[in-house]
């Protein structure tokens, strides 16, 4: 069974600081990361998609990609309360393994606070 | 508006029986997907389908049924042999190689 490994958290971080959320996989097929943002008692919402390896700018919100590694990472920039959720890291399954049918990691708690 | 429609929000089963859960899209999507989440979990598949007519199970689909007979509707059923229906389910969809996007959720609870 392919995994996708993140940290459970919670990850604390003051309003206005960089947080940092890992996700590792081990599937070396996968071509295609997710993050999607989950508020407690909401369906996942997606935030970033990455498809090569290097860094990918949206906003407050950079993915980054290490294929070699097998490690993503979500950077937030000055973070708000309003960040503060589940970030669940999906990974898709390599070639064989169905129609980019996703992995999906437990998510990591963010609390952003005041 | 498009999107992707669950219903009920909220969904209770007696022993015994069989309850069907509804996503319907109108995004014109082909691929949609059902996924189950247990508190702190992430999200397992249950059941995909690409096309019409067609489906594959998932990594946990014992105890699931679907059915695929319109491109805009994908329903669930939880079947009696499920023992431990009481989950947060969703449904999403996607086309081509476009992220896949999610409904609103059915939460199911054992009576």
């Amino acid at each position: 069974q392919k995994e996708v490994e993140q940290n459970s958290g919670p990850l604390s971080v003051p309003e206005g600081a960089i947080a940092s959320l890992n996700c590792t996989y081990s599937d070396r097929g996968s071509q295609s990361f997710f993050w999607y943002r989950q508020y407690s008692g909401k369906s996942p919402e997606l935030i970033m998609f990455i498809y090569s390896n290097g860094d990918k700018e949206d906003g407050r919100f950079t993915a980054q990609l290490n294929k070699a590694s097998q490690y993503v990472s979500l950077l937030i920039r000055d973070s708000q309360p309003s960040d503060s959720a589940t970030y669940l890291c999906a990974v898709n399954r390599g070639a064989g393994s169905g129609y980019s049918t996703l992995t999906f990691g437990k998510g990591t708690m963010l609390l952003v606070s005041p | 508006d498009g999107g992707i429609t669950q219903s009920p929000k909220y969904l209770f089963r007696k022993e015994g029986q069989n309850v069907t859960l509804s996503c319907e899209q109108n995004l014109n999507h082909d691929a949609m997907y059902w996924y189950r989440q247990d508190p702190g979990q992430g999200l397992r598949l249950i059941y995909y389908s690409q096309i019409v007519n067609d489906f594959q199970k998932g990594d946990i689909a014992e105890g699931y049924s679907v059915s695929r007979e319109k491109k805009e509707s994908f329903p669930l059923t939880v079947t009696s042999a499920q023992k431990n229906p009481t989950a947060f389910y969703l449904c999403a969809s996607k086309e081509g190689a476009q992220p896949q996007h999610f409904g609103d959720g059915t939460r199911l609870s054992i009576l």
